[in-house]
């Protein structure tokens, strides 16, 4: 499937570097979505754009940083990260901002591991 | 904000059975329910989904069943296959928002 895409794939980084992942939609949808997922935990959503416009961060902390440069791309800028940050993140993209019963379509992910 | 419950956490099923997958949600004002698939290493996949005002909906071998009044919603997998292994995640969106509240998943094995 091409709809969604994200690079990279893997992540290792130290807790200094700085780093980005990159989601971009092919579907023409005006909303992206970022959620963390962690093993035994549910799907935490962090933030929504809704055409290029950032209208939910669910307390996530200032280590994340998202950028959403036009409705097609959405980027996670991560900084000074701690090991339990280690999941897989996941893009998401959706047609309808605001309409509750708009489907999304998740990207592969990026394994992100913090040493 | 919402609240969803997924129980249970882990279900294994001989190939050939039927497995059901419970969710339930605390905000009355939710009124889609979608649910995911996410087969091992793969991104989650939307497999079926149902509205408010509709107390069951059928795709092949998979349904799903709401109760509003109990708020419960339910996805039933017959005849399961190998196949069908993989960690179903169900979802509750209120009406006013675009915030998907997903359940803690539940990975089913389908024994051969």
């Amino acid at each position: 499937e091409t709809g969604v895409t994200q690079t990279p794939r893997h992540l290792v980084m130290g807790m200094t570097n700085k780093k980005s992942l990159k989601c971009e939609q092919h579907l023409g949808h005006n909303a992206m979505y970022w959620y963390k997922q962690s093993a035994k935990k549910p799907l935490e959503l962090m933030f929504v754009y809704n055409f290029k416009e950032q209208t939910e961060n669910n307390s996530v902390p200032s280590r994340f940083s998202p950028e959403c440069p036009n409705s097609s791309h959405l980027f996670l800028h991560l900084h000074t990260l701690q090991p339990e940050d280690s999941a897989l993140y996941l893009c998401a993209s959706s047609q309808d901002p605001g309409q509750a019963r708009d489907t999304q379509y998740f990207g592969p992910g990026t394994r992100l591991t913090v040493l | 904000g919402e609240n969803v419950e997924q129980h249970p956490s882990t279900l294994s099923v001989q190939e050939g059975d039927s497995a059901v997958i419970k969710c339930t949600y605390s905000d009355s004002a939710s009124n889609y329910f979608p649910w995911y698939k996410q087969e091992l290493g793969k991104r989650p996949q939307l497999i079926i989904d149902i509205r408010s005002n509709v107390g069951e909906k059928k795709d092949q071998r998979i349904a799903v069943t709401l109760n509003k009044t109990a708020k419960h919603f339910s996805l039933h997998i017959t005849e399961t296959q190998p196949e069908d292994s993989a960690v179903y995640f169900c979802a509750a969106i209120p009406w006013t928002g675009n915030q998907f509240y997903f359940g803690t998943g539940t990975s089913l094995t389908v024994i051969p």
